[in-house]
């Protein structure tokens, strides 16, 4: 167990549709990224917060948003789904949101959360 | 911008025996680290292993070791006394040292999907 926690498990929705995942970073952690998984794109990062702001965008849809609140949990909002956006989200924390230790900097994921697009 | 390469799509060992994984990467940076996270069939991303690349000493974990090759740009891993558990995607995945707080996102590489057979 990571310490790392995300709700729901698992999504269904239908197309067009609007979803919500959770996402928990290990106690002490400042920092949470959002990854994609999926079969034809791999493992690609998305966005960072670091202390509620946001820190760095990688491959995010405009459809696609996140936040992290003051109590440091973050929330990723995906809007107007699409098939193709049935993939696997991983959330992952660590310490500092980089420039520190290796031990510092390293991350630590959640369980993921599938969501299916139908 | 860096790659990470993971030119093995899949490997085979048997029980208690040793398999090496390899993973090369691309980058101008000095300053990184480098990991292995292995994915079992439960879909959890678990860190194996990391590195620094300032540390010209291999990482060790346990069964877990890599070869760190600066100069030639390669990181494997070697498992040792492999074991049933062990069956799962393994990752090798880059981040370069934010300094000054810049962001530390993880690069993948396609992954590596070890079975152990007994």
């Amino acid at each position: 167990d990571s310490g790392v926690t995300q709700t729901p498990k698992h999504l269904i929705t239908a197309t067009g549709q609007r979803v919500t995942l959770r996402c928990s970073p290990r106690s002490g952690d400042l920092s949470v990224y959002w990854y994609q998984q999926s079969l034809d794109q791999g493992l690609q990062f998305l966005i960072q917060y670091y202390n509620g702001e946001e820190r760095a965008k990688g491959n995010i849809l405009e459809r696609f948003s996140a936040q992290q609140f003051p109590d440091l949990h973050s929330e990723l909002n995906l809007s107007s789904l699409e098939l193709g956006d049935s993939a696997l989200y991983f959330c992952a924390s660590s310490v500092a949101p980089g420039g520190g230790t290796s031990i510092t900097d390293t991350q630590y994921f959640g369980p993921g959360t599938r969501l299916t697009v139908l | 911008a860096q790659t990470v390469t993971q030119s093995q799509p899949e490997m085979s060992v048997q029980e208690a025996e040793t398999v090496t994984l390899s993973c090369t990467y691309d980058t101008s940076e000095s300053n990184y680290y480098l990991f292995w996270y292995k994915q079992p069939p439960s879909r959890q991303m678990i860190l194996v292993i990391r590195q620094e690349a300032y540390k010209q000493q291999n990482a060790t974990e346990n069964r877990f070791s890599v070869n760190f090759q600066k100069a030639a740009k390669s990181f494997s891993l070697k498992i040792s006394d492999s074991q049933l558990g062990d069956t799962a995607m393994y990752f090798c995945a880059f981040m370069k040292h934010g300094y000054g707080g810049a962001t530390n996102k993880l690069i993948f590489g396609t992954g590596t999907l070890l079975a152990v057979q007994p």
